[in-house]
């Protein structure tokens, strides 16, 4: 079936950029997501791409897609304390409305 | 405008008892979709309503798990008969439409069976 892939963690300093990185296998996903979660909390939508893009940027946030290496990256400019999070990757299915979901990555950020 | 709103926060069964998670959709949303996350790895998609009904229960396992959506009141995700493999959170999103992007998740419900 298909799978989406991230590494768990990810150790940055404070004010650096972060990049975190997710590899899919379904080719056919028509959006890709990235979510953020902090403790204790649901999941929020940070951004998301559709497949037809190569690019997306919202202020801090850069979301680059290469669709022939099926692999999506997030990039959080001057990562500051308040990014602290786990961040998950997740595809849609051939339905769209069923995601499937990364193991999230742990942004830890070192002062 | 609220949240989602799922309740409990916390859940802590005994095996064999039976557990209720409700979840009331934001205002307005009319789309539920049940989710869950076992320890260190991603969601996983269980089941899809509308009000009244079941659109897609693929992700949802066949015994002692049901979902529903009535016309009033929040949407139900029910486990009887409770094992510790079910132990989980348990996150619902909801959406005023079928496209993903609008989906919109709550806070979660940690189940706990001992």
């Amino acid at each position: 079936g298909e799978d989406v892939e991230q590494s768990l963690f990810l150790s940055v300093r404070e004010g650096d950029s972060s990049v975190i990185n997710c590899t899919y296998t379904d080719s056919s996903s028509t959006y890709l997501y990235w979510y953020k979660q902090e403790p204790g909390a649901g999941l929020q939508l940070l951004t998301y791409i559709f497949s037809n893009m190569d690019m997306k940027q919202d202020q801090r946030l850069t979301v680059l897609l290469n669709k022939k290496d099926k692999h999506l990256s997030l990039r959080i400019a001057d990562t500051q304390t308040g990014d602290s999070a786990i961040y998950f990757c997740a595809c849609s299915a051939d339905s769209n409305y069923q995601l499937i979901w990364g193991a999230g990555t742990k942004l830890i950020i070192k002062p | 405008n609220a949240g989602v709103m799922q309740n409990p926060r916390h859940l802590v069964r005994r095996r064999g008892q039976e557990a209720r998670l409700r979840c009331s959709p934001m205002k307005g949303h009319s789309h539920v979709y049940w989710y869950r996350q076992l320890p260190e790895e991603g969601l996983k998609f269980m089941v899809y309503l509308q009000k009244e009904n079941i659109i897609d229960e693929s992700g949802m396992p066949k015994e002692r798990f049901s979902a529903e959506f009535p016309k009033e009141g929040p949407s139900i995700l029910r486990i009887q008969q409770v094992v510790r493999g079910d132990s989980a959170a348990y996150f619902c999103a909801s959406s005023p439409g079928q496209e993903p992007y609008e989906q919109y998740f709550g806070p979660g419900t940690r189940l706990t069976v001992t």
